[in-house]
């Protein structure tokens, strides 16, 4: 099975900084994305980590330990627009094919 | 073309209706899936179509019935449906390493 933790709420400042963690426990692992998801909205892809290390695309970083099984999401420079639920999805390999399972998914207030 | 469209976006049906969901994608992508989001919920696989066939199926009642009528198409066939059936229904795709592309949903209200 798979079992996938990320916290529930979050709340930042606009202009900061915030982390998003997410831990994760699978057999057949093969790979680590985030997505960004508004409000009555389909996901929207943000970044993806199968090799540890950072990954960097713009305001978003991502980061991997296959090993301590943890990833975390990093949001640089908070804006409004920012504000939705930040989903950690894990890919996993068998049967012939993939299959990405999310996390809970954590929402993300920013303020003001 | 970089998308995965669904269509309708808004359904309404009653327990005793028959309807289709339908998904397409240009991407020359070989996986496609399909999900259900409950409000405040992360979305939750139901079906994995690699190459046309039917890989994965997680254990959904048979009112739901998936379709694959080629490497663009998917369909989900709806019969008999319950009110808790009522979610987002969403599709994706992907290939090889690349990250899912998912449609915009099917927003289903069973009455």
């Amino acid at each position: 099975g798979q079992n996938i933790d990320q916290p529930t709420e979050m709340t930042a400042t606009e202009g900061a900084i915030v982390q998003i963690n997410c831990t994760y426990q699978t057999s057949g692992f093969n790979g680590l994305f985030w997505y960004q998801q508004h409000a009555g909205e389909a996901p929207t892809f943000l970044s993806y980590n199968v090799l540890d290390g950072l990954e960097e695309k713009g305001r978003f970083s991502s980061f991997l330990s296959r090993s301590k099984g943890y990833s975390y999401l990093l949001l640089k420079e908070l804006q409004m627009k920012d504000s939705a639920s930040y989903l950690c999805a894990v890919r996993s390999s068998g049967a012939g094919s993939y299959q990405l399972t999310f996390g809970k998914g954590t929402k993300l207030s920013v303020i003001p | 073309d970089t998308e995965v469209t669904q269509t309708p976006k808004h359904l309404v049906m009653g327990m005793t209706n028959k309807k289709s969901l339908k998904c397409e994608q240009h991407m020359g992508h070989r996986a496609m899936y399909w999900y259900k989001q409950k409000a405040k919920k992360p979305p939750e696989l139901m079906f994995v179509y690699s190459y046309e066939k039917l890989s994965i199926n997680e254990s959904v009642p048979s009112r739901f019935s998936p379709e694959c009528p080629n490497s663009s198409l998917l369909n989900l066939h709806l019969h008999a449906l319950q009110p808790e059936d009522s979610a987002l229904y969403l599709c994706a795709s992907s290939e090889g390493a690349r990250g899912y592309t998912f449609g915009s949903g099917t927003r289903l209200t069973v009455v």
